[in-house]
């Protein structure tokens, strides 16, 4: 049982637009909300977190928008830059982030030049 | 550079054997969690521990266990291996778990089976 989805293996964006990445959940328990990129032979990076109390977190180029009543989150990158290719995973976790991380099953983003 | 420190980066032994994962949190950091990343499972959550005592439990096999030291290191052991343990095996830490901390990761340890 998947708790968080990510139905896109795949994402292909030009350099300068606007990726858009998805991830459902169905958990109604979750909480707290992160966005990690990781490349290959690397650990997973935190980018960015959404607490479920809020609708929309911003960190530079990177925006997380909450929609809890669709049980539906996404990350916006804006612009997109060719060093942004990388697998994006989406977590979720009850409580707050100290507590168990659930991962969706990633998303691959290629950004062309 | 994350600053959580794993160790080895790669493992490669057989069937049956004993093997010894070890972690390094980042400076400060009281929690650290284990995963499992397997082409088949993705990343999966093992065990949590917190200034020394477990805190968490996933879907840890009883062939495994973990355990943090007074220095705050941990070690992932993992004992009668199997083909399907074949595997990345990441490290995560953070400081206080009541806080929104994010966990950060470690470069993880390949572990194949032969």
């Amino acid at each position: 049982d998947q708790q968080v989805k990510q139905n896109s293996p795949s994402l292909s964006v030009q350099e300068g637009r606007i990726s858009i990445l998805n991830c459902d959940y169905t958990n109604s328990m979750f909480d707290y909300f992160l966005w990690y990129k990781k490349y290959p032979a690397e650990g997973p990076t935190f980018l960015i977190s959404i607490s479920s109390i809020k609708d929309k977190n911003e960190d530079g180029r990177f925006t997380v928008f909450l929609n809890k009543s669709a049980k539906h989150l996404s990350l916006h990158i804006v612009p997109s830059q060719p060093g942004d290719s990388a697998v994006y995973f989406c977590a979720a976790s009850e409580g707050n982030a100290g507590n168990m991380l659930t991962f969706g099953g990633g998303t691959r983003l290629m950004v062309k030049p | 550079d994350s600053g959580v420190t794993q160790t080895p980066k790669h493992l490669i032994t057989a069937t049956g054997q004993r093997v010894t994962l070890r972690c390094s949190p980042r400076s400060g950091d009281l929690s650290v969690y284990w995963y499992q990343q397997s082409l088949d499972q993705g990343l999966q959550f093992l065990i949590q521990y917190y200034n020394g005592e477990e805190r968490a439990k996933g879907n840890i096999l009883e062939r495994f266990s973990a355990q943090q030291f007074p220095d705050l290191h941990s070690e992932l052991n993992l004992s009668s291996l199997e083909l399907g343990d074949s595997a990345l095996y990441f490290c995560a830490s953070s400081g206080t778990p009541e806080r929104d901390q994010p966990q950060h990761f470690g470069d993880g340890t390949r572990l194949s089976i032969l």
